[in-house]
């Protein structure tokens, strides 16, 4: 079984800011990793896969790093639009898990 | 464009059981495999289960394994979830969504709302 645990689960934050979110696994899951943004009403979305590929369509102001068990995605230059909630999400396994989310709210 | 489109959901008693089906369009079907996530109202996501492009290989969360089959039709481009013994806490609404070659969800419907409640 493979846990994923996001910190912060919330994060308060200013237009133009950046922001870092992690998420650790339980065991290596070298880069099988993924970030996902939901808003409210809304299906998930995804922003980068293999730990640190952008989604075509994403903007670049979106980034993740990492691999084995920490993972960063950073988020430069907020913009109205980017508060919403982020989930990661492990692949390593066909038995997907998601970390429990890290709603980002405006400060 | 690519896009899937879920069904069947509604409201049912505990030990009930109710379809999804997940219809796609705007790609070839059959060279995808399939995933089913759910999200409970106010919380998290929460892997379901997992269908192969051949169909041969599937997988269910402990949290459903028993009660829950997943299927495809290619030739009707769907997927299907048929959820018998439902409990309150498959209380979610649930999302297909589709898998790249990567390992990510790229594609995801709008979702369909399971309600288990006496």
């Amino acid at each position: 079984d493979f846990q994923m645990t996001q910190s912060p689960s919330s994060l308060s934050a200013s237009v133009g800011d950046r922001v870092t979110i992690t998420c650790r696994a339980s065991q290596s899951i070298t880069y099988y990793l993924n970030w996902y943004q939901q808003k409210p009403g809304k299906a998930p979305k995804l922003l980068i896969y293999a730990a640190s590929s952008v989604q075509p369509g994403v903007p670049s102001r979106f980034s993740g790093g990492g691999s084995g068990t920490d993972f960063t995605l950073t988020i430069n230059n907020l913009q109205p639009e980017d508060f919403a909630t982020y989930y990661c999400q492990q692949s390593y396994s066909s038995l997907y898990t998601f970390g429990q989310g890290t709603k980002l709210e405006v400060k | 464009e690519a896009q899937l489109v879920e069904s069947g959901g509604g409201l049912v008693q505990p030990g009930g059981s109710l379809r999804l089906s997940c219809l796609a369009s705007g790609f070839a079907f059959s060279d995808y495999a399939f995933h089913w996530v759910r999200q409970a109202p106010g919380k998290g996501l929460e892997w379901v289960s997992y269908i192969s492009d051949d169909g041969r290989t599937i997988y269910y969360s402990d949290s459903v394994k028993g009660r829950f089959t997943s299927s495809r039709d290619d030739a009707k481009r769907s997927l299907s979830l048929q959820m018998d013994s439902l409990r309150a806490e498959d209380t979610a609404r649930y999302y297909c969504s589709r898998r790249t070659s990567a390992d990510a969800l790229d594609i995801w419907g709008q979702g369909a709302m399971v309600t288990v409640t006496s």
